[in-house]
């Protein structure tokens, strides 16, 4: 059974923290994937790792950062928390770039508020 | 960025009806349409991936449609049960990602 974790399920963080949000996936997948949901927005690619220590901009990658030093962990790394960013935050993974019929595999999210 | 449009927002539907609902994005450069079903408080869940115009997928009580030439997808959901009650989102391949639409919240009322 595939498997995609998000480490911590539901966070409250201050205004200026720095936040990790981890995610591993067992399935060997080189691509990982991190989305952000907000109400009437849909799911909103932040940033995506087709590779170890790889990493690409997504569609709203500011204030941001990712880490991807092993194949099944992909990190978020929010510098400096702001309100604006408390949000649903998915992760996900997929077999090989250039595919794109491949199905994209979720975990459960991770919800952060930031006060 | 594709611009993907999903209708309704939201639905009820009494148990036992059928129900569908549409997924439209840009035919030019078209690569494959997924669609998921996302259940409150768990992992989107993938139903389908379709890449060629006219295909047509099921599984058990929910089927889905493609026209790639002009830009939509219908899911299907026969017969609808309180355990469909879901958002049902579909998404676009670009060439390394996917353009999600804002999904159809589903209640299906016993």
């Amino acid at each position: 059974d595939v498997k995609v974790t998000q480490s911590s399920r539901y966070l409250v963080k201050r205004t200026g923290e720095k936040v990790f949000l981890e995610c591993v996936q067992d399935m060997d997948h080189e691509n990982m994937f991190w989305y952000r949901q907000d109400p009437g927005l849909g799911l909103r690619l932040i940033y995506f790792s087709y590779d170890v220590k790889m990493k690409e901009k997504g569609d709203i990658p500011e204030g941001y950062s990712v880490s991807r030093e092993k194949k099944e962990r992909f990190s978020l790394i929010l510098e400096s928390a702001s309100t604006n960013q408390t949000s649903m935050y998915l992760c996900a993974s997929s077999v090989i770039t250039g595919n794109s019929g491949n199905t994209i595999y979720f975990g459960e999210g991770s919800w952060l508020t930031v006060v | 960025i594709l611009n993907v449009e999903q209708s309704p927002q939201s639905l009820h539907v009494q148990e036992g009806d059928s129900t569908n609902f549409t997924c439209s994005f840009p035919s030019s450069n078209f690569y494959a349409l997924h669609w998921y079903r996302w259940e409150t408080a768990k992992s989107p869940e993938a139903l389908f991936v379709m890449t060629l115009n006219g295909d047509e997928k099921k599984k058990g009580r929910i089927s889905a449609t493609l026209n790639t030439k002009e830009g939509y997808s219908y899911l299907y959901i026969k017969g609808s049960q309180p355990e469909d009650s879901a958002t049902y989102l579909c998404a676009s391949s670009g060439a390394n990602n996917l353009f999600f639409g804002t999904g159809t919240r589903l209640t299906v009322i016993p």
